[in-house]
């Protein structure tokens, strides 16, 4: 069974705080990661992706990654009140289907 | 900027009933799925579908289940016979390529109530 963990949270941070978000995955064969934020109600949008081990940053984003430890990070810098969201991880092995994790809720208070 | 288009936003039906949802895939993807989410629970995988037929399936996505792509822009999701348990945001999503560097983009969902 693939799993996929998140902390639910709620990630509490100031307004321009760093937010640090964790995912670890249990399948050794995942080769794709990405992180989605959903907004309540809403589907998921993504956010970015990630398929080597190390740092992939996007603007205010950065996703780390580290396949030995099996575990996929996403770091927002200067958070802002709009990023309170669900963020969720997903995992993919290649083939066609994403496997999620619960998401943790964040956030950011002005 | 293209996106992934669903209809109906909501749909409520008897339990027991059939229902169709439909979505349209961005135009040149080639990789359509179908992913549900119960209320305050996990996004999980349906189905994915490519060149007319099914390339993976879940357990969820059992005979009452069934996915047809009828022309060339429309994908659909037919529940024939619907539970309460059935109740939850469908979201379909697409892809222009397989494999570790798809990425999947979802659509607004549709939030199906059975009563």
């Amino acid at each position: 069974q693939k799993e996929v963990e998140q902390n639910s949270g709620p990630l509490s941070v100031p307004e321009g705080a760093i937010a640090s978000l964790n995912c670890t995955y249990s399948d050794r064969g995942s080769q794709s990661f990405f992180w989605y934020r959903q907004y309540s109600g809403k589907s998921p949008e993504l956010i970015m992706f990630i398929y080597s081990n190390g740092d992939k940053e996007d603007g205010r984003f950065t996703a780390q990654l580290n396949k030995a430890s099996q575990y996929v990070s996403l770091l927002i810098r200067d958070s802002q009140p709009s990023d309170s969201a669900t963020y969720l991880c997903a995992v993919s092995n290649a083939g066609n289907m994403l496997t999620f994790g619960g998401g943790t809720r964040l956030m950011v208070k002005p | 900027e293209p996106e992934v288009t669903q209809t109906p936003s909501h749909q409520v039906t008897q339990m027991g009933q059939e229902v169709i949802l439909r979505c349209v895939p961005i135009s040149n993807h080639l990789y359509f799925y179908w992913y549900r989410q119960i209320l305050g629970q996990k996004v999980e995988f349906l189905v994915s579908f490519y060149n007319n037929e099914i390339s993976e399936k879940s357990e969820i996505f059992d005979d009452q289940f069934s996915v047809e792509r009828p022309d060339g822009s429309n994908f659909t999701l037919k529940i024939r016979s619907t539970k309460l348990e059935d109740s939850a945001m469908y979201f379909c999503a697409s892809s222009m390529e397989t494999g570790y560097t798809d990425t999947q983009y979802f659509g607004p969902g549709t939030r199906l109530t059975v009563l």
